[in-house]
């Protein structure tokens, strides 16, 4: 099946710094990629699409200029967390569609900003 | 409002029995997945159905769709303790103006 990682898994940042998280795709390419944050004990809520070469689509209610996402290349994305704040604290989910239908999930990456 | 919605919110049973999980949705889709959360863990994919399709199983997993009705439903058949997570249900709705949307998802907790 396909896999998708996240780095780090987790991290404990102080608040007012920039938090990076990576996604990669490791055994197909993807042009798009897909970033959820999810509160614990509620379910996944799409923060954004990320498009390769492009900008990326952010939902209602998502700042842009605070979820900073790049998507340099077919197997890489980024979500970086600008001036973190404890309410940014969250699970941060990504994931791509290797072919067809089906949507892979990486393994979340838990954030907790001090 | 969230696309699918699950119910029962929480579920405890005794490992060997079934466990029988329903979601709702509001609008048309293509296809409707489920997916299983151990705690703090990533999602992982279980099974998908497609608007055409009635029912679809897959090893102790059988998965229905209603569309007329816009519901789902997962049952689990003779429950494992290793079955215990968060299940949810999605739909891609992608052309009928939404994507991927989940529902709040279903805890179920299997006793041994």
């Amino acid at each position: 099946g396909a896999v998708v990682s996240q780095h780090p898994s987790w991290v404990i940042c102080k608040s007012g710094t920039s938090v990076k998280i990576e996604c990669r795709s490791l055994d197909f390419q993807a042009t798009t990629m897909f970033w959820y944050r999810q509160f614990p004990k509620q379910s996944l809520m799409l923060m954004a699409t990320s498009n390769e070469g492009s900008k990326a689509t952010y939902e209602q209610g998502v700042e842009k200029d605070k979820f900073l996402i790049n998507h340099a290349s077919l197997t890489l994305s980024t979500l970086t967390v600008t001036s973190a704040h404890p309410e940014d604290s969250s699970f941060y989910i990504c994931s791509a569609y290797p072919r067809g239908e089906t949507q892979y999930f990486g393994p979340g990456t838990r954030l907790l900003v001090l | 409002s969230q696309q699918g919605e699950e119910d029962p919110q929480a579920l405890s049973i005794q490992e060997g029995e079934n466990a029988t999980m329903n979601c709702s949705y509001k609008t048309s889709i293509n296809n409707l997945q489920w997916y299983r959360q151990n705690s703090g863990r990533g999602l992982v994919h279980l099974i998908l159905i497609r608007s055409n399709e009635r029912e679809k199983h897959s090893g102790r997993l059988r998965v229905t769709l209603d569309t007329s009705k816009k519901s789902s439903s997962l049952l689990i058949t003779a429950s494992r303790a290793a079955d215990t997570a968060s299940y949810f249900c999605a739909t891609d709705a992608y052309g009928y103006g939404q994507n991927f949307v989940f529902g709040p998802g279903t805890r179920l907790s299997v006793l041994p």
